[in-house]
Formats: C-alpha cells, sequence, structure tokens
C-alpha cells in the first residue's frame, strides 16, 4: 500500500490564484482531512470527510473548499490564495472516527502565496 | 471547543536520559488522547495512545499516563536515543457519535485537536 498520498509536494501561488491540492489514499478508510501546520501552531483542521459525498468543516474552513466523491481522493480547494494561506498542508485519513483510530499523514505540502 | 496546551516548547536531554512532555485538555468530554511524532520532512506518525478509561499505558521505551481529574496527559520516553530527536504532538479527540452534523454542536469542530508541538533534541 502507497499509505496516503499528496500532490504537489512544493507549490508557489501569487495571490488571488486558485489551485487545488491532491491527496489519495488506498487503505479504504472512511475517515479523511486536511490540515494546516503554522510554526508554533502545532495542527488545525480545516475540513473533514467521514464518507463519500459527506464532508464537514474544522477549526479553520474559511478560504477552503473540499469535495469527496470516491473514497479514496479528498482534494482541497484554494479558492482565492491569500499570503496568510502560507503553510504545509497534510492530509489525513483513519479507519474509522477521530476518536479511536491511528491518524495515517501523508507527507505534506509546503505552499508559499506571495 | 477544545484547547490542548503543550509544555515545553522544546526540550533538550542527553543520550540516555528520560524526557517528559505535559499536555493539558479543557474539555472533560474529551476520551481518547494520541501522541504523534514527527521528523523532519515527514507528516506526524502516531507512536502511543491512551483512552480516558486507562491510567496509564507503555510500550517499551515510551509510555503515557492519563489524570482525567486534572485533564492532564503526559508523554515519558526512557533512555533516550539519537533517533528520538523530533518534534512531538499531544492531541485530544471530542467524539460525538452523532457527528457530522456541521451544525457547531458543542462549540467548536470535531476531530483531534493538537497541542503546539515539543522539539526534543537528543544531546550525545
Amino acid at each position: 500500500n502507497a499509505g496516503v498520498t499528496q500532490t504537489p509536494k512544493f507549490q508557489v501561488l501569487k495571490t488571488g490564484q486558485s489551485m487545488t491540492l491532491q491527496c489519495a489514499q488506498d487503505m479504504n478508510h472512511e475517515y479523511m482531512s486536511w490540515y494546516r501546520q503554522d510554526p508554533g501552531m502545532g495542527l488545525r483542521l480545516i475540513h473533514y470527510s467521514v464518507g463519500a459525498g459527506i464532508t464537514d468543516q474544522g477549526e479553520v474552513p474559511n478560504g477552503y473548499n473540499v469535495s469527496r466523491s470516491t473514497t479514496e481522493d479528498f482534494p482541497l480547494r484554494l479558492l482565492s490564495a491569500a499570503p496568510s494561506q502560507t503553510s504545509v498542508y497534510f492530509c489525513a485519513s483513519s479507519f474509522t472516527d477521530f476518536g479511536g483510530a491511528e491518524q495515517y499523514f501523508g507527507p505534506g505540502t509546503r505552499l508559499t502565496v506571495t | 471547543g477544545e484547547n490542548v496546551e503543550q509544555h515545553p516548547s522544546t526540550l533538550s536531554v542527553q543520550e540516555g536520559d528520560s524526557a517528559v512532555i505535559k499536555c493539558t485538555y479543557s474539555d472533560s468530554a474529551s476520551n481518547y488522547f494520541p501522541w504523534y511524532k514527527q521528523e523532519l520532512g515527514k507528516g506526524p506518525q502516531l507512536i502511543i495512545d491512551i483512552r480516558s478509561n486507562v491510567g496509564e499505558k507503555k510500550d517499551q521505551r515510551i509510555a503515557v499516563t492519563l489524570n482525567k481529574t486534572a485533564k492532564h496527559f503526559s508523554l515519558h520516553i526512557t533512555e533516550t536515543q539519537p533517533e528520538d530527536s523530533a518534534v512531538y504532538f499531544c492531541a485530544a479527540s471530542i467524539f460525538h457519535p452523532s457527528t457530522p452534523t456541521g451544525d457547531g454542536a458543542g462549540g467548536g469542530a470535531d476531530g483531534l485537536t493538537f497541542g503546539k508541538g515539543t522539539h526534543l533534541i537528543i544531546q550525545p
């Protein structure tokens, strides 16, 4: 199994541009989530999904959209990039809910918005 | 919502000594407390977790203790080795069986709430 994969690994955007961060998992996990990691801030939940067709907001959802059309994929869309969205983004998946299952994290996407 | 405080932000110990990282949480409903290790350039990886019905759990050189009354939990690493150098994150989970509704029930997001991390440095 490849586990959780993320593309791209690095990305530079100009303010106002849009882009999609890709995330895929091959473990047949129902739960998938997106986090952003900023220095001194830990990991903060952006959006999550408990299954295909079901998504919900996390702690910091503004400026991001998600969809879950398949079990395997959970893309994160930046609608109009802002410098405040410069961060490292991690996708994670788990077999069941957050309250008891290991989260498997991808390798991350480092995004810089200029 | 849940708030997780983690201390210290940086911890330097001599190889072979023990390291302790402490976390406190705010929501007494939290019942799952994992610890993640993040090596440079990689995503976090679970190293140990504990549920609220257990006071202590060990896995070789790593142990976690939980005090529900005081709402704090700690990671203990004994006989530290150079490969233990990394950033460690504690987390707490508020599990609502009826999720997701998106209606803000509970006043915050569902999912893991992470501490801000501890950079553990093992001095040779």
